[in-house]
Formats: C-alpha cells, sequence, structure tokens
C-alpha cells in the first residue's frame, strides 16, 4: 500500500527565506508523487510532478522538489518565500504508469510567510 | 491542462436533506473521481466514477449515502444523501484530462455546511 507523510503541519518562514516542506513516502512500485497548493477557499492546484524522468522537478512559482529513491523523499523548496506563498500544501503520491491510479494524499502543511 | 467547474460552490443545508453536487470537465475523461477534505484535513477518495458502469467505492463509503452518477465522458453528480452535519466538508471532483493522463486535475470545491 502506498501511504505519505508530511513532517510538520505548520511551517512558518519570512519573506525571502528558504521554504522546505517535506515529504516521504512509501511504495511497493516506481511511484508518481505530486505537490498540490491551495489557497484558501480554492481547489487544489497541481505545483509540479515526479514521474521518473528528472529526479530535480521545477515546478510553478518558482518551487521545486527532489526525488531521492534512497531517502524515499520528495521534499519542496522555494528560494525566497513570497507573501503570496501562504497556502496548505499537500503531497501525494500513485502508482507508476497508470492513468487509473489512485492518489493518496499526505495530511497536509500549511505554509505561513512572516513579513 | 483541463478546467474542471462544480456547481454549487457553496451550500447551507438542514440535517436529514439530500445534495446534489455536480462536476464538469472540459473534454472527455473516462476516470472521474471524488474526494471529500473535512474541515483542516486532507483529502479523503470517495469514489472512482467511470462511464457506463458502477461507481467504485473506498473504505468506509457507501453507494447509499453517496449515489453517484456518470452520465457521459465531460459530466458527474455526487449525491450527498440524507445529511448530518458530520457530511460538513468541501467536496472536489477530479479527473486525468486531456494529454497529461498521470496527473489528476481538481475542480474548485463545493463547501457543504450541515445544520
Amino acid at each position: 500500500a502506498q501511504s505519505v507523510t508530511q513532517l510538520g503541519s505548520h511551517v512558518s518562514v519570512s519573506e525571502g527565506a528558504l521554504v522546505l516542506l517535506r515529504c516521504n513516502y512509501s511504495s511497493s512500485v516506481p511511484p508518481y508523487l505530486f505537490w498540490y497548493v491551495q489557497y484558501p477557499n480554492q481547489g487544489l492546484q497541481l505545483l509540479l510532478k515526479y514521474t521518473s524522468a528528472a529526479t530535480l522537478v521545477k515546478g510553478i512559482n518558482g518551487f521545486e522538489a527532489e526525488f531521492k529513491k534512497s531517502e524515499t523523499s520528495f521534499h519542496l523548496t522555494k528560494p525566497s518565500a513570497h507573501m503570496s506563498d501562504a497556502a496548505e500544501y499537500f503531497c501525494a503520491v500513485s502508482d507508476y504508469g497508470s492513468s487509473a491510479s489512485k492518489i493518496i494524499f499526505g495530511s497536509g502543511t500549511r505554509l505561513s510567510i512572516r513579513p | 491542462s483541463a478546467v474542471i467547474s462544480q456547481k454549487p460552490s457553496r451550500d447551507i443545508c438542514q440535517r436529514g436533506t439530500s445534495l446534489t453536487i455536480q462536476c464538469q470537465v472540459d473534454s472527455q475523461v473516462t476516470m472521474m473521481f471524488w474526494y471529500r477534505q473535512q474541515p483542516g484535513q486532507s483529502l479523503t477518495l470517495i469514489a472512482t466514477a467511470n462511464q457506463g458502469s458502477e461507481a467504485t467505492y473506498e473504505s468506509g463509503f457507501v453507494i447509499d449515502k453517496f449515489p453517484i452518477s456518470r452520465p457521459n465522458l465531460t459530466f458527474s453528480t455526487l449525491t450527498v444523501s440524507n445529511m448530518s452535519p458530520e457530511d460538513s466538508s468541501i467536496y472536489l471532483c477530479s479527473a486525468f484530462a486531456g494529454f497529461d493522463t498521470d496527473t489528476q486535475y481538481f475542480g474548485p470545491g463545493t463547501r457543504l455546511t450541515v445544520l
């Protein structure tokens, strides 16, 4: 069975500081991994995804994530936080190679940005 | 990407009544998904809806409580039946759409409050 663990339900950083949101996964097959963002009172928007190509994945809004198989991690980073980055971030995993796969979501991390 | 719309965007309902949520995708898709996001929590998959067959429900969710229709390749409905305050949640639909068959795109969600 697949699972995702997000470390830290709430992360607070200063504007301009590094953002690091942690995600570890468990999967018996090569996974597809995703980061989604949910702004207040809105649906989910895809930030980036890993689908077995390059291990360093760049997404929208300056975010990137690195797939590390040895650590079973897919942490999300952004070099310099902006006030508009304040949102809920979800890491998710699905089975490799199947468009019919379920997506399993982590518990989410709320990112706050201090002025 | 895909554009997914939902109606209504929010509703306040009385205990014991039912609400039907509509989901429309701007392209034909094989599978659509319905999720529930309880207050302050992550997303939980309710069911997978295939066109032309019965929906497949996840553990803890039953057809009598959450009947789903999938009349064509661009549309689905989820009904929340005999509602109680515990059903107060955001309900989101999603689909793999377009050329991006390994990514689920989400609708904006329906925010349901049951009094």
